[in-house]
């Protein structure tokens, strides 16, 4: 099962919206809407940020949403602040009845 | 609160085995999917195996089939990784992670602080 493709990095600055993609296959991301997405504060433990696309866990802010879109997932931050630069990952459930990371993108708050 | 405390790391040589735990408290441990995902150093969250609230059932990543065992003690509130015929590749931190619903399909809403496994000579 190949990881599912993330950009490397992106940026923007406070106050800004930024997206992240998450590219899969028919396989994964598009056959399911079991998509996660998770912040990761090198170190510390990781945090879901949304879960089934689209839901977000209480708790996080309603600054973070989801969306999907054929093979292809999102995650929206709007307002961006600086406690948001991380490291986010997604997640999806595969055909093989495994769950499947992306490779991670390194958000940076300028 | 819920939490989840790993434990069992530590260096082992290529071959070798090594058993880690979780264990849960603050939730109803047998209700949830719980899973294992690690982080190799500088690398991306690989998951690498789960298990079924309820039915028990078992999943396994490719990279681990047939050499790592998922098992739940419901009793204990405890999660188990035993992990045989360990390569350098499996060096990791390891995180246990709770579901948010019965099967690890849904995604993992809590996660412990994560055990470290070295696998050198």
């Amino acid at each position: 099962q190949s990881a599912l493709t993330q950009p490397a990095s992106v940026s923007g600055s406070p106050g800004q919206s930024i997206t992240i993609s998450c590219t899969g296959t028919s396989s994964d991301v598009g056959a399911y809407n079991y998509v996660s997405w998770y912040q990761h504060h090198p170190g510390k433990a990781p945090k879901l940020m949304i879960y089934e696309v689209s839901n977000r866990p209480s708790g996080v802010s309603d600054r973070f949403s989801g969306s999907k879109s054929g093979n292809t997932a999102s995650l929206t931050i709007s307002g961006l602040q600086a406690e948001d630069e991380a490291d986010y990952y997604c997640s999806s459930y595969t055909s093989s009845t495994t769950v499947v990371f992306g490779g991670g993108t390194k958000l940076t708050v300028l | 609160e819920v939490q989840l405390l790993e434990s069992g790391g530590g260096l082992v040589q290529p071959g070798g085995s090594l058993r880690l735990s979780c264990a849960a408290s603050g939730f109803t441990f047998s209700t949830y999917a719980m899973s294992w995902v690690r982080q190799a150093p500088g690398k991306g969250l690989e998951w690498v195996s789960g298990v079924s609230g309820s039915s028990g059932t078992t999943y396994y990543a490719d990279s681990v089939k047939g050499r790592f065992t998922i098992s739940r003690d419901s009793s204990r509130n405890t999660l188990y990784l035993q992990m045989n015929s360990l390569r350098a590749e499996d060096t990791a931190v390891y995180y246990c992670a709770k579901g948010v619903g019965a099967k690890p399909k849904y995604g993992m809403d809590v996660w412990g602080q994560g055990t470290t496994v070295t696998v050198s000579s």
